[in-house]
């Protein structure tokens, strides 16, 4: 089975703190994806990467940063953190092409900024 | 660009009563359609997906989906619902191009009642 793993599924920051959350994937996938979900609004994209060192905006990017240095690991950073990205945020993975255009989730990590 | 709509943020229904949740997307490429559903405290996890061929889709759970290209329209229905079904719902849409994002619609709670 595919599997992704977030490092923490609870975190508690401090206003103006850089914040790292970690995404790992076993499937050798191309695509990651960071999502922000909040009550009425459904998951929107923050970035998303579809290779090593590639990286795009998705609809939300401001405040955020990536990093992918490695195919299976997907990082989202939070250069200064203010309470409203207090969220929960999901990671996800998937092929490239038409093989499989499935998405597969994270269980989801749920930041509270103070 | 893409987008989906989902035309009910909640559904209250009761056990054993039919349920069909609405979804509409607009995108200017082909498209690759998905439903996932979120139970409480956990990441989503694929109900079912349309990439080609029939436009009727079954899924896991006994529910299914009609992709209906002139509506651009890909409702999901289930004819008898249960307890166990109450969760989020989020429909989602892809394409062919680079990186196939995936962009989600505001999601549908579903309660079911006894």
């Amino acid at each position: 089975d595919v599997k992704v793993t977030q490092s923490s599924r609870y975190l508690v920051k401090r206003t103006g703190e850089k914040v790292f959350l970690e995404c790992v994937q076993d499937m050798d996938h191309e695509n990651m994806f960071w999502y922000r979900q909040d009550p009425g609004l459904g998951l929107r994209l923050i970035y998303f990467s579809y290779d090593v060192k590639m990286k795009e905006k998705g609809d939300i990017p401001e405040g955020y940063s990536v990093s992918r240095e490695k195919k299976e690991r997907f990082s989202l950073i939070l250069e200064s953190a203010s309470t409203n990205q207090t969220s929960m945020y999901l990671c996800a993975s998937s092929l490239v092409g038409m093989r499989n255009t499935e998405a597969f989730f994270g269980q989801g990590t749920r930041l509270t900024v103070v | 660009a893409q987008s989906v709509t989902q035309l009910d943020s909640q559904v209250p229904v009761f056990e054993e009563a039919p349920v069909e949740l609405r979804c509409n997307y607009s995108s200017s490429v082909s498209v690759y359609l998905f439903w996932y559903v979120q139970y409480p405290n956990q990441g989503l996890q694929l109900l079912l997906k349309y990439l080609s061929g029939s436009t009727l889709v079954k899924g896991i759970n006994g529910f299914e989906a009609e992709f209906n290209k002139s509506q651009t329209s890909f409702h999901l229905r289930k004819p008898s619902v249960h307890i166990s079904d109450t969760a989020e719902y989020f429909c989602a849409v892809s394409g062919e191009a680079a990186g196939n994002k995936l962009t989600f619609g505001g999601g549908t709670r579903v309660l079911v009642k006894p």
